[in-house]
């Protein structure tokens, strides 16, 4: 079975420019959430999608904004982008039951210069 | 007081060693309870779920105390392979809506 993929794998943007990464969940799975891994730090929250609706946002700015389509597959954009952003985006699926863990991507590793 | 805590490490032990990680929560109402390993430069995989009665999986025991709002990880035998940085996780809610919380991890060497 495939795991969750994640579209690119790499890229490097200047400031000022915006980003669209892609991503797509276990089959089966109807959650998405994407998080945001700065060197150090464990993985922030920044959004989940259950059924194309948002179930909920982290603390980033406007910047950020997400979307998830009819087959749960999901983009997250980013606006404006700043040096800080700079990161490990992870994309996450997970099954509805309480007790069930996520599962990630590779991530996409994104570099603002 | 951040939402999940962990022991700062690193942690450097011997090859055979026992080690033993600590992750504390604040919110009571927390559902659900993870360990994730993390290798250098990769995503973070589950290692396993934490339950109210403590669980094994080889190795490792997780443990949970809901009243001190505590979870412990206990790595025995430690390997050379066992070399990652382990994440606390805690989430409110099912899979249908909230998210998981994430502490900063421990870093773990082994060393031969």
């Amino acid at each position: 079975d495939a795991g969750v993929t994640q579209s690119p794998t790499h890229l490097i943007k200047t400031r000022g420019q915006h980003v669209t990464l892609r991503c797509s969940p276990i089959s089966g799975h109807k959650s998405v959430s994407w998080y945001q891994q700065v060197l150090g730090q464990g993985p922030q929250f920044i959004f989940q999608y259950y059924e194309k609706e948002e179930r909920g946002r982290g603390n980033f700015p406007d910047r950020f904004s997400a979307r998830q389509f009819p087959n749960y597959s999901s983009e997250l954009n980013v606006n404006a982008l700043l040096l800080g952003d700079s990161a490990l985006y992870l994309c996450a699926s997970r099954q509805d039951s309480l007790r069930s863990p996520l599962h990630f991507g590779n991530g996409t590793r994104l570099t603002v210069t | 007081r951040k939402e999940v805590e962990q022991d700062p490490g690193p942690f450097n032990v011997p090859e055979g060693a026992t080690v033993a990680f600590n992750c504390t929560y604040s919110n009571s109402a927390s559902q659900s309870f993870f360990w994730y390993r993390q290798d250098c430069r990769k995503e973070p995989k589950l290692l396993m779920s934490v339950y109210s009665s403590g669980n094994e999986d080889g190795r490792f025991t997780a443990q949970l105390n809901r009243a001190s709002q505590y979870i412990s990880l206990l790595i025995r035998d430690s390997k050379l392979s066992d070399s990652a940085t382990y994440l606390c996780v805690v989430s409110l809610y099912g899979g249908s809506q909230g998210n998981l919380i994430f502490g900063k991890g421990t870093k773990l060497s082994v060393k031969p």
